[in-house]
């Protein structure tokens, strides 16, 4: 049971680029999301999904975009990268909308 | 909008002290406030959470506690060790029980041997 995998777990990107993190978790989990951790801020809701096929915008949606095919996997894609976008990325994955949030290890991300 | 004050931003302590940590928040339709513990550069993961038909919860040194009437719950941690030391968000589901979290901002907790 490997949980929340994220890749990949560092990315330099230049400006104007674009990619995909990728997210996977093998537990089985309906609820998944994508959040942003700038120094000193906290953690900051960037997309969520309640299941396959279903999304929603969190807090701090622009600039990406989110797609949810399977229960696994919940990618991110960041379009046309720009600095504001350097931060460390966190995928998480509940059971219900009150529940543990598990988390992967993060992706460092830095867009020159 | 919904928000989650945190407070203080940076905690030092002797071991073997308490130490305490406090959040407010806005949205009273909140419900369910988890505490997350993230070590340097490590994923945050859930250490104690409450939900609002209680007023306080334990486990082993760690306590929280919940004041719906005043919108602020704190995290209370006693003799306190050096692996301890870590970044402590609090959270609050946002618009009641379907409501994502909302966080704090985090506080920095040093436990001086």
């Amino acid at each position: 049971n490997a949980g929340v995998t994220q890749t990949p777990k560092f990315r330099i990107l230049k400006i104007g680029q674009s990619m995909t993190l990728q997210c996977t978790q093998d537990m089985n989990h309906n609820y998944m999301y994508w959040y942003r951790q700038d120094p000193g801020m906290g953690l900051k809701l960037i997309y969520y999904s309640v299941g396959a096929g279903i999304t929603d915008k969190g807090e701090v949606p622009n600039g990406y975009n989110v797609s949810r095919s399977t229960t696994e996997d919940f990618p991110l894609r960041l379009e046309l990268a720009a600095p504001s976008q350097t931060s460390v990325y966190f995928c998480a994955s509940s059971y219900g909308p009150t529940g543990e949030l598990f988390f992967g290890e993060g992706s460092r991300l830095t867009v020159l | 909008g919904e928000n989650v004050e945190q407070h203080p931003s940076t905690l030092s302590v002797q071991e073997g002290d308490s130490a305490v940590i406090k959040c407010t928040y806005s949205d009273s339709a909140s419900n369910y406030f988890p505490w997350y513990k993230q070590e340097l550069g490590k994923r945050p993961q859930l250490i104690i959470d409450i939900r609002s038909n209680v007023g306080e919860k334990k486990d082993q040194r760690i306590a929280v506690t919940l004041n719906k009437t005043a919108k602020h719950f704190s995290l209370h941690i006693t003799e306190t060790q050096p692996e301890d030391s870590a970044v402590y968000f609090c959270a609050a589901n946002r618009g009641g029980s379907q409501g994502n979290l909302i966080f704090g901002k985090g506080t920095k907790l040093s436990v001086k041997p």
